[in-house]
């Protein structure tokens, strides 16, 4: 159970904001939302994470509603390396310990 | 750093052979793990490690062995390959348990099983 909802693909156009968002309503008050990529079958590559606030780093912002049922990962200029498959990961405990589990992600394709 | 590397890069095995998939991570990580990756799937855990001489089992272990000597080392092993494990292999490593760090992934092996 990947426990997150994206859209299977997305479009943007070179220079605008890419925004992916995410549905995990049943988070719980620990779990932290996870975002990594996927670039043309290469290994995964983490972006950012968060648990309530809003972040940022070099790559993304993160934006993560109040009731954290749902966040948002904001590329603010995507460019023709940005298209990637984007997965929202929210940890998750089981009876084998922590682990990331993966859904099948968003396809976000950019053009010029 | 050469971070977490994978070797073969691509394989090709016949049903009931046996082969190891090598990985290895020079950044002193204690947590590795292995996952595989089916044509247009996510990620799934194959079985992780938490430190030397300590292994347990992922989402899908069935098939697969793994053993841990070494930090370094995490070597993902199948003792009879069935077509049903032809996918991509990642190998992936992190400073503290998964999900509270970030983790770095391997380039993946790529394994064909006819």
């Amino acid at each position: 159970d990947a426990k997150t909802t994206q859209p299977p693909s997305m479009d943007c156009a070179e220079g605008r904001a890419a925004n992916l968002p995410c549905n995990h309503s049943t988070i719980s008050g620990n779990e932290y939302v996870y975002w990594y990529r996927q670039i043309h079958s290469q290994g995964p590559q983490y972006i950012i994470h968060g648990l309530k606030n809003n972040e940022t780093n070099e790559m993304a912002s993160l934006i993560i509603t109040e009731d954290r049922k749902s966040s948002t990962l904001i590329l603010p200029h995507a460019t023709l390396r940005d298209t990637a498959v984007y997965y929202c990961i929210v940890r998750v405990y089981n009876q084998a310990g922590t682990a990331l589990i993966f859904g099948k992600g968003t396809t976000l394709s950019v053009s010029s | 750093n050469a971070g977490v590397t994978q070797t073969p890069k691509f394989q090709v095995l016949k049903t009931g052979q046996s082969m190891t998939l090598q990985c290895a991570q020079d950044m002193n990580h204690e947590y590795m793990s292995w996952y595989r990756q089916d044509p247009g799937m996510g990620l799934r855990l194959i079985h992780y490690s938490v430190g030397a001489g300590i292994t347990d089992q992922g989402e899908v272990p069935n098939g697969y062995n793994v053993s841990r000597s070494t930090t370094e080392d995490f070597p993902l092993r199948l003792l009879s390959a069935a077509p049903s494990q032809t996918s991509v292999y990642f190998c992936a490593s992190s400073k503290r348990a998964f999900g509270t760090d970030t983790q770095y992934f391997g380039p993946g092996t790529r394994l064909t099983v006819l």
